[in-house]
């Protein structure tokens, strides 16, 4: 496999689950993004990581809680969300953090708030 | 206060002519500007950049013009293909800052 898998690809779960998204690179890629998008607006950062180490969270509920155990893999762990959180989650990926290289996005997880 | 602004929703264009796709920021400290598009259930996928020391990069079919005083960039695609149809994301980085940016997108259409 090349380039960036996120698993699963979509997601209905109730406001009392706890679920994991996924997201693994394979492009020896140093940093790793998560992203949220909801319908008709822009893509709003959530989370940055540089070799395995968090280097922002932008205002992020704690509902929300990334991990990332290498530089290839990062995880965003789901705890009590509110229907307000279903939208597409994106990850990326780049060589590494904050240069000209373009970021590279996985396909999304699809998440449903029910 | 969103710094990027994609203030057309939608674009439709007939196959072989020029689409342009424009984007607008507030910010000029952002030093760096991409385009990405996206077809539905996929990811974004990187198409073009330009630094803001230039004005013009191309690449193929595919031209990014940054006007720096006006705060503006536009993408033009020519002549357009009916697989060019998506959403097209402007984005921009902060000089020396961690992130991007992101415009709300545009939905390009190409009508054969």
């Amino acid at each position: 496999e090349t380039g960036v898998t996120q698993t699963p690809r979509h997601l209905v779960m109730g406001m009392t689950n706890k679920k994991s998204l996924k997201c693994e690179q394979h492009l020896g890629h140093n940093a790793m993004y998560w992203y949220k998008q909801s319908a008709k607006k822009p893509l709003e950062l959530m989370f940055v990581y540089s070799l395995e180490e968090r280097v922002e969270n932008n205002s992020v509920p704690s509902r929300f809680s990334p991990e990332c155990p290498n530089s290839s893999h990062l995880f965003l762990h789901l705890h009590t969300l509110q229907p307000e959180d279903s939208a597409l989650y994106l990850c990326a990926s780049s060589q590494v953090l904050g240069g000209v290289q373009p970021q590279h996005f996985g396909d999304g997880t699809r998440l449903s708030i029910l | 206060d969103q710094q990027v602004k994609q203030n057309s929703p939608s674009l439709s264009v007939q196959e072989g002519r020029i689409s342009i796709l424009n984007c607008d920021y507030t910010n000029s400290m952002f030093d760096y500007f991409l385009w990405y598009k996206k077809y539905p259930a996929e990811g974004p996928t990187f198409l073009i950049s330009i630094s803001s020391i230039k004005d013009k990069n191309e690449d193929g079919r595919f031209t990014v013009f940054l006007n720096k005083s006006a705060k503006h960039l536009s993408l033009h695609i020519v002549p357009s293909q009916p697989g060019d149809s998506a959403v097209y994301f402007c984005a921009a980085r902060i000089q020396g800052a961690q992130k991007l940016v992101f415009g709300q997108g545009t939905r390009l259409t190409i009508n054969p």
